[in-house]
């Protein structure tokens, strides 16, 4: 699986919107773009997946860039609830395991 | 929706103690997963199960053994326990063996082990 670069730590003020960048410059044409996040004590939870086009759900929306090279998880009105470390992963379809890297701590400062 | 339990949010265990952590999950899924996490490591794959009496060594299985005698439990065992093995451990549990397939997870279990 591709390998996918976050940035350790981002703060958004609540109400706004909280966009959270994932650099994929060598995923492959069949590998997905998966989003995972982890509030504090708790398991991770999954959000969203895309693989070409964009993506919006009930959570969160999925920006994927045309080369595909980067894409961008948006939370459209970030709450206090929303801080948590969120994990971009690129999975391909295989039986391959899934690696979560270090992920984005997202802090929402009221 | 789809919930995986674990049989204890925090556990306190003496080294040298037999220690087990339980995972159930109530949606029939093939695939069963155990992690553990700590600060600045991220996920690291232990053990995993893709069906009832089959396992699979993950990343890091040394000082751990699984046990899947029923589809919908995994647990997860430390013969001996060891102040290294003091973590957050995490099951999960996903509909089959395909990677794409989403992951659900537990609460996690914080052993300390001292």
């Amino acid at each position: 699986d591709a390998k996918t670069t976050q940035p350790p730590s981002m703060d958004c003020a609540e109400g706004r919107a909280a966009n959270l960048p994932c650099n994929h410059s060598t995923i492959s044409g069949n590998e997905y773009v998966y989003w995972y996040r982890q509030i504090h004590s708790q398991g991770p939870q999954y959000i969203i997946h895309g693989l070409k086009n964009n993506e919006t759900n009930e959570m969160a929306s999925l920006i994927i860039t045309e080369d595909r090279k980067s894409s961008t998880l948006i939370l459209p009105h970030a709450t206090l609830r929303d801080t948590a470390v969120y994990y971009c992963i690129a999975v391909k379809t295989s039986y391959d395991k899934v690696i979560f890297g270090p992920g984005t701590s997202l802090s929402v400062i009221p | 929706d789809v919930k995986v339990t674990q049989s204890s949010r925090y556990l306190v265990k003496r080294t040298g103690e037999k220690v087990f952590l339980e995972c159930v999950q109530d949606m029939d899924h093939e695939n069963m997963f155990w992690y553990r996490q700590d600060p600045g490591l991220g996920l690291r794959l232990i053990y995993f199960s893709y069906d009832v009496k089959m396992k699979e060594k993950g990343d890091i299985p040394e000082g751990y053994s699984v046990s899947r005698e029923k589809k919908e439990r995994f647990s997860l065992i430390l013969e001996s326990a060891s102040t290294n093995q003091t973590s957050m451990y995490l099951c999960a549990s996903s509909l089959s063996s395909l990677s794409t397939d989403t992951q659900y997870f537990g609460p996690g279990t914080r052993l300390t082990v001292l």
